[in-house]
C-alpha cells in the first residue's frame, strides 16, 4: 500500500548547524507535502508545506525541496536553535480506497535534538 | 477561539471497559479525522469523515466506532478496551485533501491509558 518513509529517526546537531530530514513517498498522485513539528506533549503543528507544482519553498530558516520524479522531499533547517528540538513529521496526501478521496499519510517521525 | 478541541485530555480506564472521546471543530472544515499516536510516536490514520460521511476506514478493529452527528463533530467510541489501545488519539480537521489541499489542524490529543 501507499507509505511515506522518513529518515533519519533521530538527529542530533550542534546549535547553529543545519539539519536535513528526508522523506520518500510511493503514490505518484500525491500532490501536497506538509511538514509538522511536534513538541513534547503537544499537538503536531504545520511549519511548512509544498505543493506538487513547486520544487522549493523557503520560510526564514526553514526550507522544503521536492523532487517529483524521484518522489523525494526534504526539510532543511538552517542555524538551528535549541527551540527547534522536537519531533518532525513529513506527510503526503495519497489516494484513499474510495474513489475521489485522499488522505494524509505521515512519515515515522524524526526526533531532532539541538545541542547548546 | 477557532480550533479543534477534544475531550477528555486524559483517560485512564480498566481493560474491558467502553469509553468515548469527543471532538469538535469550528474552522468550517468539511473533513475530520482520527489519528492514533503510539509510544513510538507513529501517527497512524484511523478514520476520516467528509460532511458526516465515512470516507476512510483503515483496518481498525470494529471495537472502534466513529460517529459524526454533523460536519463539525466527530466522536470516537471504543468498546472492550485492550492494553494495546493505550495511545494518544488526535482528532484533526481540514478542507478535503486532493480537492482543496490545505493545512491539517490537530486537536490537543487525548491520552488513553488502559490498565
Amino acid at each position: 500500500g501507499e507509505n511515506v518513509e522518513q529518515h533519519p529517526s533521530t538527529l542530533s546537531v550542534q546549535e547553529g548547524d543545519s539539519a536535513v530530514i528526508k522523506c520518500t513517498y510511493s503514490d505518484s498522485a500525491s500532490n501536497y507535502f506538509p511538514w509538522y513539528k511536534q513538541e513534547l506533549g503537544k499537538r503536531p503543528q504545520l511549519i511548512i508545506d509544498i505543493r506538487s507544482n513547486v520544487g522549493e519553498k523557503k520560510d526564514q530558516r526553514i526550507a522544503v525541496t521536492l523532487n517529483k520524479t524521484a518522489k523525494h522531499f526534504s526539510l532543511h533547517i538552517t542555524e538551528t536553535q535549541p527551540e527547534d528540538s522536537a519531533v518532525y513529521f513529513c506527510a503526503a496526501t495519497t489516494r484513499g480506497t474510495t474513489s475521489g478521496t485522499y488522505k494524509y499519510i505521515f512519515g515515522t517521525g524524526t526526533r531532532l535534538k539541538v545541542l547548546a | 477561539d477557532t480550533a479543534v478541541s477534544q475531550t477528555p485530555k486524559y483517560l485512564v480506564t480498566q481493560m474491558g471497559n467502553d469509553k468515548s472521546i469527543k471532538c469538535e471543530q469550528n474552522l468550517g472544515h468539511d473533513t475530520m479525522y482520527w489519528y492514533k499516536q503510539d509510544s513510538k510516536k507513529f501517527l497512524k490514520i484511523m478514520f476520516s469523515y467528509n460532511n458526516k460521511e465515512l470516507i476512510i476506514n483503515e483496518t481498525v478493529p470494529n471495537r472502534f466506532s466513529p460517529k459524526s452527528p454533523d460536519k463539525a463533530h466527530l466522536n470516537l467510541h471504543i468498546n472492550s478496551l485492550e492494553l494495546g489501545d493505550s495511545a494518544v488519539y488526535f482528532c484533526a480537521s481540514s478542507f478535503p485533501p486532493g480537492r482543496v489541499t490545505g493545512e491539517l489542524f490537530f486537536g490537543e490529543g487525548s491520552r488513553l491509558t488502559v490498565l
